[in-house]
């Protein structure tokens, strides 16, 4: 079964740092292309950042409201993507989902989501 | 950036009827857009890409269409399992703000 899933969210003071795992099965990890999206409380999807495969030259994009604060990197030999998330805000805390871009275009598989309260 | 813009926002339908939802970009986009549903508590599923592509295992009841700066997702017979929320993205990045479609 192709399957993906977030862990590691939780509870974090604002200006304080946390990291987010994605494990996926089922499908070519090391040939993904993969994105973060995210879902404050409330309100619409957001879209946080993606990383292309090795074999694509690992190109990361960020949206601007994270771009400097947060990292995507993967692990393709334990199947695993990160969200290393610093300097968090309160306005970071939402559902983070990851997703697959099975095509280039499109988030084509998503994991159901691990929540981030940035609160003090 | 690209803007995307949804409307309604939330509509109201009872079974059986033909729903849309329209999705419009702020500057053209050719026909990379994508439609997703998204129920709470679970995943958001792929219904349609490359803006009238139906996603394998998607009901053929589901259709889009556009190009350009104009789209649109149609449901042509609501069933019950289609009450959630849609939303449109241009490419992989920018969303639309969501259409909530309730039961009226």
């Amino acid at each position: 079964e192709v399957q993906l899933v977030e862990s590691g969210g939780g509870l974090v003071e604002p200006g304080g740092s946390l990291r987010l795992s994605c494990a996926g099965s089922g499908f070519r990890f090391t040939d993904a292309w993969l994105s973060w999206v995210r879902q404050a409380p409330g309100k619409g999807l957001e879209w946080v950042g993606r990383t292309k495969s090795k074999g694509s030259g690992e190109t990361r994009e960020y949206a601007a409201p994270v771009k400097d604060r947060f990292t995507i990197s993967r692990d393709d030999s334990e199947n695993t993507l990160y969200l290393q998330m610093n300097s968090l805000k309160t306005e970071d805390t939402a559902m983070y989902f990851c997703s697959w871009n099975q095509r280039p275009d499109t988030l084509d598989l998503w994991g159901r989501g691990t929540m981030v309260t940035v609160s003090s | 950036d690209i803007q995307m813009t949804q409307s309604p926002s939330s509509l109201s339908a009872s079974i059986g009827d033909r729903v849309t939802i329209t999705c419009r970009a702020s500057q053209s986009i050719g026909t990379s857009l994508n439609w997703y549903q998204h129920k709470p508590g679970k995943a958001p599923n792929l219904l349609i890409y490359a803006a009238s592509s139906l996603q394998g295992g998607v009901p053929s009841r589901f259709s889009g269409s556009g190009s350009g700066t104009d789209f649109s997702l149609t449901i042509s017979a609501l069933q019950l399992e289609d009450f959630a929320t849609y939303y449109c993205q241009e490419s992989y990045r920018t969303f639309g703000q969501g259409t909530k479609v309730e039961v009226k």
